[in-house]
């Protein structure tokens, strides 16, 4: 059971360009979430999808973009990569949003912007 | 105030002790309460999750809640070098649609 898929696993871009973080899951969740954490921070909201179709913003949104492609996958786009988005980017997912079920999370994406 | 509040730790036990860690939220109406343990270098992994007030046992791991006080805690019986990690404390919003995590408390259990 794979669960949550993330890739790549690691990921060094230098500042200004561009890259695409994928994640899918295979658990027929309705929401799927974007996390990042850097020392110190726990883990801050990105964006997250509630539902095949929606996307939202969460606590730092700023510099990303995502989209939902179908029920399975859920990406996160940086378009111009800045040293600030050095970090360790977790995908996320819970059968749908008013569920009291908790998240799963992927192994994570860690990504060096120089 | 941060919404969900741990101690960053280290918490440093002996082997074979009781390991008690303890968090507390902001929103009162918060409904489901989750404990997550994360090895360095690694994703968060699910250990318990509690949603009425009380204790929930899971073999070693034992989650309280207390919602008047705004207060939940994990505790590690027989605490096993393998505990060693970092447990984060999350915590659904009233609505249910935005889940709070805390910032961690590191966790050493010295053999």
């Amino acid at each position: 059971n794979a669960g949550v898929t993330q890739t790549p696993k690691f990921q060094v871009l230098k500042t200004g360009q561009s890259m695409t973080l994928q994640c899918a899951q295979d658990m027929n969740h309705n929401s799927m979430y974007w996390y990042r954490q850097d020392p110190g921070m726990g883990l801050r909201l990105i964006y997250y999808s509630a539902s095949e179709g929606t996307t939202d913003k969460g606590e730092v949104p700023n510099g990303y973009n995502v989209s939902r492609l179908n029920k399975r996958e859920f990406s996160l786009r940086l378009e111009s990569a800045a040293p600030s988005q050095t970090s360790v980017y977790f995908c996320a997912s819970s059968p749908d949003r008013f569920s009291n079920q908790p998240q799963h999370f992927g192994d994570g994406t860690r990504l060096s912007i120089l | 105030q941060k919404e969900v509040e741990q101690n960053s730790g280290p918490l440093s036990v002996p082997e074979g002790a009781i390991a008690s860690l303890n968090c507390t939220y902001s929103d009162r109406g918060s409904q489901s309460f989750f404990w997550y343990r994360q090895y360095s270098g690694k994703s968060p992994e699910l250990i318990m999750s509690i949603y009425s007030n009380g204790d929930q046992e899971d073999g070693r791991f034992t989650a309280q809640l207390n919602k008047a006080s705004q207060y939940v805690s994990l505790l590690i019986r027989d605490s096993q070098p393998s505990d060693s990690a970092t447990y984060l404390c999350a915590v659904r919003n009233t609505g249910g649609f935005k889940t709070i995590f805390g910032a961690g408390t590191r966790l050493f259990v010295k053999a």
